[in-house]
């Protein structure tokens, strides 16, 4: 199947763990994304990478670390958990640069940190 | 602040009745508009997608944009009870960025 996929798709977890969530795309696309949707299912940028480069750095905690090893993989790594990490983080991808940004969706993962 | 607008509902319509969902944004640089959909539980889902003003039909869906008055909007004729999610617009913030600003959603209901 061609898409964009996550893994783990539910992680719980303890305050203060560190934890790491992967993301891979096999459409060939050149951007990748983070997103998070809170429990009001806002949906917020958080990462974006080109071609393996940091692009798009919004302000999240330094705890947040986005990884990308080549240009079909996005990682999310995030130190010392606390309660408000707990969200839906949403890896996305597109295939063109510029104006027509349409990106596609991985299932996401579900966060709950107690 | 660039800023998309949506109303949340939910927006209640009976099944085989048009559904009308809106959206305003701020930046009048934004230059391309797109539509998703969310099943509760899932992932957004690309349904249309729309670069300059005037209609975009495909099937029974129908993208509108004015870019003069920073208005689009998504059609939904037929309503089917399939088609109750949530409806998320997402503009793209200008020429070349690679950055989606999202609405918070419309929840559309269709009731049998």
């Amino acid at each position: 199947d061609t898409a964009v996929s996550q893994t783990p798709k539910y992680l719980v977890t303890q305050m203060g763990n560190d934890k790491s969530i992967k993301c891979e795309q096999n459409l060939g696309h050149d951007t990748m994304y983070w997103y998070k949707q809170d429990s009001k299912k806002f949906l917020k940028i958080m990462f974006s990478y080109n071609n393996k480069e940091l692009i798009i750095n919004e302000t999240v905690p330094n705890r947040f670390s986005p990884k990308s090893p080549d240009k079909a993989h996005l990682n999310l790594h995030i130190n010392s958990l606390e309660l408000g990490d707990s969200a839906v983080y949403f890896c996305a991808s597109s295939p063109v640069r510029g104006s027509y940004n349409e990106q596609f969706f991985g299932p996401g993962t579900r966060l709950t940190v107690l | 602040q660039k800023e998309v607008e949506q109303n949340s509902g939910p927006l209640s319509v009976p099944e085989g009745a048009i559904a009308s969902l809106n959206c305003t944004y701020s930046d009048r640089g934004s230059q391309s508009f797109f539509w998703y959909r969310q099943y509760s539980g899932k992932s957004p889902e690309l349904i249309m997608s729309i670069y300059s003003n005037g209609d975009k039909e495909d099937g029974r869906f129908t993208a509108q944009l004015n870019k003069a008055s920073q208005y689009v909007s998504l059609l939904i004729r037929d309503s089917q009870p399939s088609d109750s999610a949530t409806y998320l617009c997402a503009v793209t913030s200008g020429a070349g960025s690679y950055q989606l600003t999202f609405g918070k959603g419309t929840k559309l209901s269709v009731i049998p």
